[in-house]
């Protein structure tokens, strides 16, 4: 089973807009990522963000992180066409491997 | 300094055939995940390889075996092939430095059964 839920599940903007996906997840963790995949390829890591930290920034993502709702927000500013795709969270407790959720599909049309 | 790779790209069998699965890791990775990924899904783990041993399993069957070679490489073994085994198949490597568990993939192998 999966743990985590992104919402929505597909998502349509237009470009230089910003994206928000969401991700809700069920128990204590250690570590929430985020992954992109591009039509069925594979993943490519976009950040890492840990139990203890709150937010964190790479470039035009901005994640944070509430581990008291169990859940975490990927932010995409200024969005061009090349971020269509899927974007993943994953989570671990340390002690087991990577639980992925089922993705939100981006669409980001020029 | 090259990534994860991943052989074949692409692979057809039909139902009952035996498949094997091919993974290198990024150079200094010395841990090998695997994954399936059926389609409109998220990645599956199915197990993880480290010092040439399985050290954590997913939900799968005993149809699903693999092996980690001394140089890190590995493979993924599917016996008996069901139509439902039609999925990508990813690898992923890493290396633990206590830190947290980023991973890095390679491009998939894409399994069709018939």
């Amino acid at each position: 089973s999966q743990q985590g839920e992104e919402d929505p599940q597909a998502l349509s903007i237009q470009e230089g807009e910003n994206a928000t996906m969401n991700c809700s997840y069920k128990t204590s963790i250690n570590n929430l990522q985020w992954y992109r995949q591009n039509s069925g390829r594979g993943l490519v890591h976009l950040i890492l963000i840990r139990s203890n930290e709150r937010e964190k920034h790479s470039g035009r993502l901005r994640v944070t992180l509430d581990t008291s709702k169990k859940s975490s927000s990927l932010l995409i500013t200024a969005s061009r066409a090349a971020d269509t795709a899927s974007y993943f969270c994953a989570t671990d407790d340390g002690n087991t491997p990577l639980v992925f959720g089922k993705g939100t599909r981006l669409s980001v049309i020029a | 300094d090259a990534g994860v790779t991943q052989s074949p790209t692409h692979l057809i069998k039909t139902r009952g055939q035996q498949v094997t699965l091919r993974c290198s890791p990024k150079s200094g990775h010395d841990t090998v995940s695997w994954y399936q990924q059926a389609l409109g899904q998220g990645p599956q783990f199915i197990f993880q390889y480290y010092e040439e041993e399985e050290r954590q399993r997913g939900n799968f069957p005993d149809r699903f075996s693999g092996h980690q070679f001394p140089n890190y490489s590995s493979e993924l073994n599917v016996n008996a092939l069901l139509l439902g085994d039609s999925a990508l198949y990813l690898c992923a490597s890493s290396f633990e430095t206590g830190l947290g568990h980023e991973q890095f993939f390679g491009p998939g192998t894409r399994l069709t059964v018939l």
